[in-house]
């Protein structure tokens, strides 16, 4: 199975701070790279998909970079509504894996 | 709008099956992979397995030999079956829909349902 590293783990942070997350993969994935948010209580929900591309319905705040085995995930203005856990999930090969997610605190 | 909710026992004894059920509404059943993903403390998020609405099946290797999967499209719901469970497979299970196209996401979740396996 392809193995997805998160980094950080977790990070505290303020209203309006840009934020990035990595994922890195143990291989080539090209660009078959998902990111999911997922807040106490409730299921992940879909931001990016394909590395890059913006889910319907998600702020333009949230983007996503990379190719081959690194890859980010941006906030450009962290809002009190985006404190949660994300996690990426390859889409290259079954049974798709997910990294280990990094919790985004209030600092 | 798009909506799935899981429904089985919360609590299942050691050695036994784990049953559970996915009931969607606001989409059909046909042209998406209907998944079963798991979430607990130790493991974090693991993909089980899929149907597709033909009946077609993928499990994940690592549970392969206890998982059954089946789909009712006259009922619009999907169903796991884990069979042989341990205290291992307590987590939340969740169930999900799949767009298989030119990438692979999952693009609605059900609420979720924990599932503890204990005596």
């Amino acid at each position: 199975d392809i193995q997805l590293t998160q980094s950080p783990s977790s990070l505290s942070a303020s209203v309006g701070d840009r934020v990035t997350i990595t994922c890195r993969a143990s291989q080539s994935i090209s660009g078959y790279l998902n990111w999911y948010q997922q807040k106490p209580g409730k299921a992940p929900n879909l931001l990016i998909y394909a590395a890059s591309n913006l889910q319907s319905g998600v702020p333009s705040r949230f983007s996503g970079s990379g190719s081959g085995t690194e890859f980010t995930l941006t906030i450009s203005s962290l809002q009190p509504e985006d404190f949660a856990t994300y996690y990426c999930q390859e889409s290259y090969s079954f049974p798709w894996t997910f990294g280990q997610g990094t919790k985004v605190e209030i600092k | 709008q798009v909506q799935l909710q899981e429904s089985g026992p919360g609590l299942v004894k050691p050695s036994e099956t784990l049953s559970l059920t996915c009931t969607v509404s606001g989409t059909s059943i046909s042209g998406f992979y209907w998944t079963w993903i798991r979430q607990s403390p130790g493991k974090g998020l693991e993909c089980i397995g899929y149907i597709y609405s033909t009946g077609k099946t993928y499990y994940n290797p690592s549970l392969k030999s206890r998982v059954t999967m089946s789909v009712d499209t006259s009922k619009s719901h999907f169903s796991l079956r884990l069979n042989s469970v341990t205290a291992a497979d307590t987590a939340f299970y969740y169930c999900a829909r799949g767009s298989f196209g030119a990438v692979t996401l999952f693009d609605y979740w059900g609420q979720g349902a924990l599932v503890t396996v204990s005596s």
